[in-house]
């Protein structure tokens, strides 16, 4: 089965931070993404990678900043934490390969305070 | 932009009965998804699609991607409240933003026993 695990199940951080999201997957998955989640708002992605270093902006990448450096970890930096980035935050990865199913991590929920 | 709209966006049923929820686009798709996600989790693929008119079967859940492939329906028969949740269909394509899949904002299914 392939498994997605994400740093942090509950973070709770002050305006300001920098604050450090963890995502690994263990499947060889060439694409992960980045979405966070909100009442009302749906899945809205962030950022995505399809390969070591690479990586492209999504529907909302104000704010944020992601780094690949390698394979299977895709992580989500936020600079300077506000209270809008209060959110649940789900890391995905994807085989390229038509389908492109996507396996989720079990999401972190983010306070900024 | 391509757009996935789900129907209904909110569905309270009693255990025992049959729904339906819909997935609907202008797009075509070369495969969809369905997931489901329960509260403070994230995701979990249910099915993949990706031949016109496929019908597949995971015990009392059917799904039926459209012959056009824009369009898809999950049915549930006999409802338990175990399918609780939030089901999110999500629609990829071969193109140049090939990884990417497009989220419906989901049916929220409440199931009461």
């Amino acid at each position: 089965d392939v498994k997605v695990t994400q740093s942090s199940r509950y973070l709770v951080k002050r305006t300001g931070e920098k604050v450090f999201l963890e995502c690994v997957q263990d499947m060889d998955h060439e694409n992960m993404f980045w979405y966070r989640q909100d009442p009302g708002l749906g899945l809205r992605l962030i950022y995505f990678s399809y390969d070591v270093k690479m990586k492209e902006k999504g529907d909302i990448p104000e704010g944020y900043s992601v780094s690949r450096e390698k394979k299977e970890r895709f992580s989500l930096i936020l600079e300077s934490a506000s209270t809008n980035q209060t959110s649940m935050y789900l890391c995905a990865s994807s085989l390229w390969n038509g389908q492109e199913t996507q396996y989720f991590g079990p999401g972190t929920r983010l306070l900024v305070l | 932009t391509q757009l996935l709209e789900q129907s209904p966006q909110f569905l309270s049923i009693q255990e025992g009965e049959n729904l339906t929820v819909y997935c609907n686009s202008s797009s075509v798709f070369s495969s969809l998804q369905w997931y489901r996600q329960e509260p403070g989790e994230g995701p979990v693929l249910l099915v993949t699609v990706v031949t016109g008119g496929e019908v597949k079967k995971l015990k009392r859940l059917t799904f039926q991607f459209g012959d056009a492939r824009k369009d898809s329906s999950l049915h549930i028969t006999a409802a338990q409240t175990g399918d609780t949740g939030l089901y999110l269909c999500a629609g990829a394509t071969r193109n140049t933003n090939a990884g990417k899949s497009t989220f419906g904002d989901g049916t929220t299914l409440t199931v009461k026993p």
